[in-house]
C-alpha cells in the first residue's frame, strides 16, 4: 500500500495568514493527488483534485501543486471558514488511502 | 442538487451483518462509481472500496486489509450503491460515507467529489 504523510500534524494560524501544509507519499503518484477538508461532524469536502485542479466552487486562495511524491496545499489567505482538518489522499493506486491529517487551528 | 444520503447504519452486535444504503439523487448515477469510506471516532479517513460504473465494467475492489467482508454493489434502477459489512467487528465501528467517483480510465483520475453526510455503526455487545 502506498503510505502517505502530512506536515504539520497540526498549526496554529491567524486569520490572513498564508498557510502551507505538505504531504509525501511513500512511493511516486505522478500528480494523482486530492486534497480534503473536514470539519467536526461533516463529511469531507474536495478541495483539490489531481494535484493541482481546484474543485468547483472552491476559493482561489486554495491552491494545490507538487507531483511524484511531494505535495503542497496552500491558502493565501486563512479564513475564518478555513479552520478544519486537511487530508490528503493518493488515487495512483487502490487501496486509495489517507494522509493522517493537518488540523489548522486558530491563533 | 446532488446529494448522497447514507442510511442503515446502528447498533449491532458482534459477528452479525449489515447492509447499508447511498441513496443518490441529482446527477445521472449511472455514469459514476462510488466508493465507501469509514472513519472511527477520533481517527482520520479510510478507504472500503468502490464499484465502478456499468460503462467501466461495473467492477468492484475493496481494501484487501479488510478480508472480503465487505461487499459493495449498485442498483442503477434505483440510483443507490449498497455496502454490505459481514461478521461485523467491533473494529468496524464508525461513521460510513459514500462518495461519488467520476472514474475517468482514459486519465486514471479518481476523485471524490460529493459525500453523504455518514451513518453511524456501533458494533457492541
Amino acid at each position: 500500500d502506498i503510505q502517505m504523510t502530512q506536515s504539520p500534524s497540526s498549526l496554529s494560524a491567524s486569520v490572513g495568514d498564508r498557510v502551507t501544509i505538505t504531504c509525501r507519499a511513500s512511493q511516486s503518484i505522478d500528480i494523482y493527488l486530492n486534497w480534503y477538508l473536514q470539519k467536526p461532524g461533516k463529511a469531507p469536502k474536495l478541495l483539490i483534485y489531481a494535484a493541482y485542479n481546484l474543485q468547483s466552487g472552491v476559493p482561489s486562495r486554495i491552491s494545490g501543486s507538487g507531483s511524484g511524491t511531494d505535495f503542497t496545499l496552500t491558502i493565501s489567505s486563512l479564513q475564518p471558514e478555513d479552520f478544519a482538518t486537511y487530508y490528503c489522499q493518493q488515487s495512483y493506486r487502490t487501496p486509495f488511502t489517507f494522509g493522517p491529517g493537518t488540523k489548522v487551528e486558530i491563533k | 442538487e446532488v446529494q448522497l444520503v447514507e442510511s442503515g447504519g446502528g447498533l449491532v452486535q458482534p459477528g452479525r451483518s449489515l447492509r447499508l444504503s447511498c441513496t443518490t439523487s441529482g446527477f445521472t448515477f449511472g455514469d459514476y462509481a462510488v466508493n465507501w469510506f469509514r472513519q472511527a471516532p477520533g481517527k482520520g479517513l479510510e478507504w472500503v472500496g468502490f464499484i465502478r460504473s456499468k460503462a467501466n465494467g461495473g467492477t468492484t475492489e475493496n481494501a484487501a486489509s479488510l478480508k472480503g467482508r465487505f461487499i459493495i454493489s449498485r442498483d442503477d434502477s434505483k440510483t443507490i450503491a449498497y455496502l454490505q459489512i459481514n461478521s461485523l467487528k467491533t473494529d468496524d465501528t464508525a461513521i460510513y460515507y459514500c462518495a461519488r467517483d467520476p472514474d475517468i480510465p482514459a486519465a486514471g483520475i479518481h476523485y471524490f467529489d460529493f459525500w453523504g453526510q455518514g451513518t453511524l455503526v456501533t458494533v457492541s455487545s
